[in-house]
């Protein structure tokens, strides 16, 4: 079965820290990976995708995101957090094969950056 | 100017009534979603559909039920069989390779 995991609920970093947010991947073949941002009341917005090439990827925001194919991993990152990054977060990918759903997300981490 | 459109923005439903949750999009994308999402917690798949007049259930269909008569709509109705519809619901869309596009929610509530 396809699965994507981000093992933490919560993560709380202090504003001007590196700040991660961890999601891991089960899914057959070779994916399409991507984070989405939600802020209260909102859709989700994209924030950057991994599709192939180089496994560091840079998104909105000054995000971004390290691909490692061994590990299954897509670890979403930023050097330096700001406060307006407080959202809840979310892991996605996407297999590349039609006539089914092919779309699946992790069940989010809730970032707070404490001033 | 492309998206996804999602109304009404907030919904009220009486006890024992049916009600119908617009998604209109102009990206030409064949995939779509509706999702809910409580206070807190993370996406529920509830029907996806890939290609006009056909849809499946995901994992939480019980007391919906959708439509794809055009390429561009995917409604949803929360029916009376829904004895909990009070929820944040998300309508998506996605082609194969590029990021899925949301809309911007519908906050519904039974009164």
């Amino acid at each position: 079965a396809q699965s994507v995991a981000q093992p933490e609920d919560q993560v709380n970093v202090a504003e001007g820290n590196p700040l991660t947010v961890k999601c891991t991947y089960s899914v057959s073949g070779n994916p399409y990976l991507f984070w989405y941002v939600q802020y209260p009341n909102r859709g989700l917005q994209f924030l950057l995708k991994y599709i192939t090439g180089d496994n560091l990827v840079k998104g909105s925001y000054g995000f971004e995101a390290e691909f490692n194919k061994s590990q299954t991993s897509f670890h979403l990152k930023k050097p330096s957090a700001l406060v307006s990054d407080s959202a809840l977060y979310f892991c996605a990918v996407s297999l590349p094969w039609g006539g089914a759903n092919n779309l699946f997300f992790g069940t989010g981490t809730r970032l707070t950056v404490i001033p | 100017d492309g998206g996804i459109t999602q109304s009404p923005k907030y919904l009220f439903r009486k006890e024992g009534q049916n009600v119908t949750l617009s998604c209109e999009q102009n990206l030409n994308h064949d995939a779509m979603y509706w999702y809910r999402q409580d206070p807190g917690q993370g996406l529920r798949l509830i029907y996806y559909s890939q290609i006009v007049n056909d849809f499946q259930k995901g994992d939480i269909a019980e007391g919906y039920s959708v439509s794809r008569e055009k390429k561009e709509s995917f409604p949803l109705t929360v029916t009376s069989a829904q004895k909990n519809p009070t929820a944040f619901y998300l309508c998506a869309t996605h082609r194969e390779g590029t990021e899925a596009f949301f809309g911007q929610g519908t906050r519904l509530t039974v009164v």
